[in-house]
């Protein structure tokens, strides 16, 4: 079955830089694009980042463009979220999660924290 | 830019119907999805492509999309069905990609608490 882990999330000062990873398997992981979603604590959703299945194709939202860098590996089956100069208001859960090829987002990971704080 | 609006929140009784709403003035020309979100869980696609259910989501759930308003009914509300609902499009803009283009990403309305009294 479809499994998405995350892991690297964590307390980070202000300015500081954390790198997720999200480990996939139960799929064809180069077959799928990937997106980043993240959801600060209490609020909603929100489309962070995502990569084509090729990783030609990157998009990022506005608030972490600059800062956020999303790259994959496929002969890894392993998606990640470069993050830069983090901020207090980057502080949320990010979900690894697959396109499911319609601009739908059929799976989701459990989620990893990341807290920005001093 | 860009938005979805949701009701912040809709309750019904057990056994009823609930409707939950997204607005937004591209919806027409697009297809939505939705997910639900319970406490402390991750979000959970209910339906996609305004009206397909993924496999294993019960026949209750149900889509539908026209004059820029898409709907998400629930049919015979079940006390496991109090969550949050999350109505999800997606935007087209020019943005700088590798090799020039469009880039298209998905916008999520603000999130609908269903509560079942």
């Amino acid at each position: 079955q479809v499994q998405l882990v995350e892991s690297g999330g964590g307390l980070v000062k202000p300015g500081g830089s954390l790198r997720l990873s999200c480990a996939a398997s139960g799929f064809t992981f180069s077959d799928y694009y990937m997106t980043w979603i993240r959801q600060a604590p209490g609020k909603g959703l929100e489309w962070v980042s995502y990569i084509s299945n090729s990783g030609t194709n990157i998009y990022y939202a506005d608030s972490v463009k600059g800062r956020f860098t999303i790259s994959r590996d496929n002969a890894k089956n392993s998606l990640y979220l470069q993050m830069n100069s983090l901020r207090a208001d980057d502080t949320a859960v990010y979900y690894c999660v697959r396109d499911g090829g319609g601009y739908y987002l059929d799976y989701w990971g459990q989620g990893t924290l990341v807290t920005v704080s001093s | 830019s860009y938005e979805v609006t949701q009701p912040p929140s809709v309750s019904v009784s057990p056994g009823q119907t609930a409707i939950i709403t997204c607005s937004g003035n591209k919806l027409r020309q697009q297809s939505a999805c939705w997910y639900q979100q319970k406490p402390g869980q991750s979000p959970v696609l209910v339906i996609y492509q305004n009206d397909k259910r993924p496999s294993g989501i019960p026949e209750r759930f149900s889509g539908s999309n026209s004059a820029n308003i898409a709907s998400l009914t629930i049919s015979g509300t079940q006390a496991t069905d109090e969550a949050v609902y999350y109505c999800q499009a997606w935007d087209t803009r020019t943005a700088k990609l590798f090799g020039g283009g469009t880039s298209t990403a998905g916008i999520f309305g603000g999130g609908t608490k269903l509560t079942v009294l």
